[in-house]
């Protein structure tokens, strides 16, 4: 999984906090997409950025959740106040364009936990 | 929900070759087939796609049926560190991929 960088790779919040996870795409890479896997389950889409536009946001809950992609820097996926539900691993993935028949490439993931 | 329908696990001997199924019924004609593997902890690893025709490369073969209702991950020489959850998905455009619970394909020695 080099290439996309994930940080941090483990948070601890407390209910009530927020998070906020960082994702580098792939170098050359202008398209980034956040995941949520719940334990011992499949990873769920939740949004689709590319630079400074959200070109998808159809599995984003519809609070507290935010996700951008700034001209410069990380894509950001910000968590407001924290529930114990949100514990879960987050994975970021990014393409060099939305055609069909390139594949996303995800990072390690960041582990939430909520205390 | 996912689109794509796989067995919950697998065994294989190591050194065999690991045919992994997938059934994707309701693939429309643009969606090409992806496969991933995710190790314990680690984010989903890329392993190959296809849209029509029979794919190869270094990791692994994949064989589409005909009508694309269907598909197989082939790992020629399944090793220990093959050990993993393999998720078949279907991916078309700017969507984002749905993966379901996937196949656990475990090697024993």
């Amino acid at each position: 999984n080099a290439g996309v960088m994930q940080n941090p790779r483990h948070l601890v919040r407390r209910r009530g906090q927020e998070a906020r996870l960082r994702c580098s795409p792939m170098k050359g890479h202008s398209h980034v997409y956040w995941y949520r896997q719940l334990p011992e389950e499949g990873l769920k889409f939740m949004v689709y950025l590319q630079k400074e536009n959200i070109i998808d946001e159809s599995g984003m809950p519809k609070e507290r959740f935010s996700a951008e992609f700034p001209k410069e820097g990380p894509s950001i996926l910000r968590i407001q106040q924290v529930v114990r539900g949100d514990s879960a691993a987050y994975f970021c993935a990014s393409s060099p364009s939305a055609y069909s028949n390139q594949p996303q490439h995800f990072g390690d993931g960041t582990r939430l936990s909520i205390l | 929900d996912a689109k794509t329908t796989q067995p919950p696990s697998m065994d294989c001997a190591e050194g065999r070759a690991a045919n992994l199924p997938c059934n994707h019924s309701t693939i429309s004609g643009n969606e090409y087939v992806y496969w991933y593997r995710q190790i314990h902890s680690q984010g989903p690893q890329y392993i190959i796609h296809g849209l029509k025709n029979n794919e190869t490369n270094e990791m692994a073969s994949l064989i589409i049926t005909e009508d694309r209702k269907s598909s197989t991950l082939i790992l020629p020489h399944a090793t220990l560190r093959d050990t993993a959850v393999y998720y078949c998905t279907l991916g078309g455009g700017a969507d984002g991929l749905t993966f379901g619970k996937g196949t656990h394909l475990i090697i024993q020695p």
